[in-house]
């Protein structure tokens, strides 16, 4: 399976934009791209998903490079809610199993 | 809707000690599947499920032991519990569609002493 690379932390101010990178140079053309979200002391949930076009909804944007080797999660403006742990993860077409790396952990900054 | 339910939330055993964890959902979901998470690392895969009566083993299935009966439910058994199993533990599910998006339940934490 292809390998995503993201920073181990990051830290944001609250009302100010995130940009979470994440690298994934071995991806091949049937790789999706999924972020998903920790907060603490629950399970994952959805965020974002895209395959090669930029995609925008309620909670964030999903910038995708033209090679596709490397993606950015966008929230718009963050809030203490978005504290969590962000994981992106590569999806083969078909495939519903999830490999979770370790994730970027998003501190927010009141 | 309840969405993925999973009880309990909190279970200590002792070695060797059996168990069997729960799961449900009310979405009529195909997939299901069981991941855990240990401390400070990201969800592993122990064993899935593509529809009732069909399971698969993921990437950490020893140990564990799982039945699909019916579409709400996929519970997940200890067999002989051991303290390497200390950890918690998630179930999700989903659709099965081709980029759809995963459901989680709230987690059990589970200490083998």
């Amino acid at each position: 399976d292809a390998k995503t690379t993201q920073p181990n932390s990051m830290e944001s101010n609250e009302e100010e934009p995130v940009h979470l990178p994440c690298n994934h140079s071995t991806i091949s053309g049937t790789d999706y791209i999924h972020w998903y979200r920790q907060l603490p002391s629950q399970g994952p949930e959805y965020v974002i998903h895209g395959l090669t076009s930029n995609v925008n909804n309620r909670m964030a944007s999903l910038a995708i490079a033209e090679d596709r080797k490397s993606s950015t999660l966008i929230l718009h403006r963050a809030t203490l809610r978005d504290a969590a742990v962000y994981y992106c993860i590569l999806r083969p077409f078909g495939n519903e199993k999830l490999t979770f790396g370790t994730g970027t952990r998003l501190t927010i900054i009141p | 809707n309840a969405g993925v339910t999973q009880t309990p939330k909190f279970q200590v055993l002792k070695t060797g000690q059996s168990m069997t964890l729960q799961c449900a959902q009310d979405m009529n979901h195909e997939y299901m599947s069981w991941y855990r998470q240990d401390p400070g690392m990201g969800l592993r895969l122990i064993h899935y499920s593509v529809g009732a009566g069909i399971t698969d083993q993921g990437e950490v299935p020893n140990g564990y032991n799982v039945s699909r009966s019916t579409t709400e439910d996929f519970p997940l058994r200890l067999l002989s519990a051991a303290p390497s199993q200390t950890s918690v533990y998630f179930c999700a599910s989903s659709y099965g569609l081709v980029d759809g998006e995963q459901f989680f339940g709230p987690g059990t934490r589970l200490t083998v002493l």
